[in-house]
């Protein structure tokens, strides 16, 4: 069975710096998608970021980059010169031939100003 | 805009009674979903629908039942046969089922059982 894991239940980092969240996923495919998804408190889900297994380039939107290790199922979230706006909790999520997002319990992201 | 709508965003039951939980999407997806967030945990997905008037469980489908008969619209209700219905419910669509496409998520319902 599918399964998402993110090991990491709260981070904080100063307002400016750098901060990685971490998740790994078990899949016997070799076709899938992941994806970060943010909630901040309003609990509006937003996908911040997109990989394709098939792709070897790490994705990247603007602040926001991740480091896809397919051998290790590793999919971490890296966000650079984080805002207070960053504030929320972060979902990894996988989509494979099920059609069905799979979801890793969340990170919950704190921003010390 | 375009969007999801959920509504009520805070609905309350009483234990034995059913509710529905309104999802409306004008964006012209063929697919709807239905999650549960409970504290501490990721969304589990209880029915999903990829065309009208077709739906399939998912994870965590008893207890619970819907109806996709507009393309619009997919509303959940949450019978008095589900045992611990208290969560945050979200509603989602994507252009299609298909891996690739993204989903959309309304701003969710939280329902208290009283």
């Amino acid at each position: 069975a599918q399964t998402v894991t993110q090991s990491q239940p709260e981070m904080s980092v100063q307002e400016a710096e750098t901060v990685t969240l971490s998740c790994t996923y078990d899949t016997s495919e070799s076709d899938y998608y992941l994806f970060w998804y943010k909630q901040p408190p309003s609990r509006q889900m937003i996908l911040v970021i997109r990989q394709e297994a098939y792709k070897q380039q790490n994705a990247t939107e603007n602040r926001f980059s991740v480091n896809f290790q397919k051998a290790a199922k590793s999919f971490s979230l890296k966000i650079s010169d984080s805002q207070l706006g960053d504030a929320a909790m972060y979902f990894c999520a996988l989509k494979d031939s099920n059609y069905q997002l799979i979801w890793g319990a969340g990170t919950k992201l704190i921003i010390k100003p | 805009d375009g969007g999801i709508t959920q509504s009520p965003k805070y609905l309350f039951r009483k234990e034995g009674q059913n509710v529905t939980l309104s999802c409306e999407q004008n964006l012209n997806h063929d697919a709807m979903y239905w999650y549960r967030q409970d504290p501490g945990q990721g969304l589990r997905l209880i029915y999903y629908s990829q065309i009208v008037n077709d739906f399939q469980k998912g994870d965590i489908a008893e207890g619970y039942s819907v109806s996709r008969e507009k393309k619009e619209s997919f509303p959940l209700t949450v019978t008095s046969a589900q045992k611990n219905p208290t969560a945050f419910y979200l509603c989602a669509s994507s252009i299609s089922g298909s891996r690739y496409n993204e989903q959309f998520f309304g701003p969710g319902t939280r329902l208290t059982v009283l």
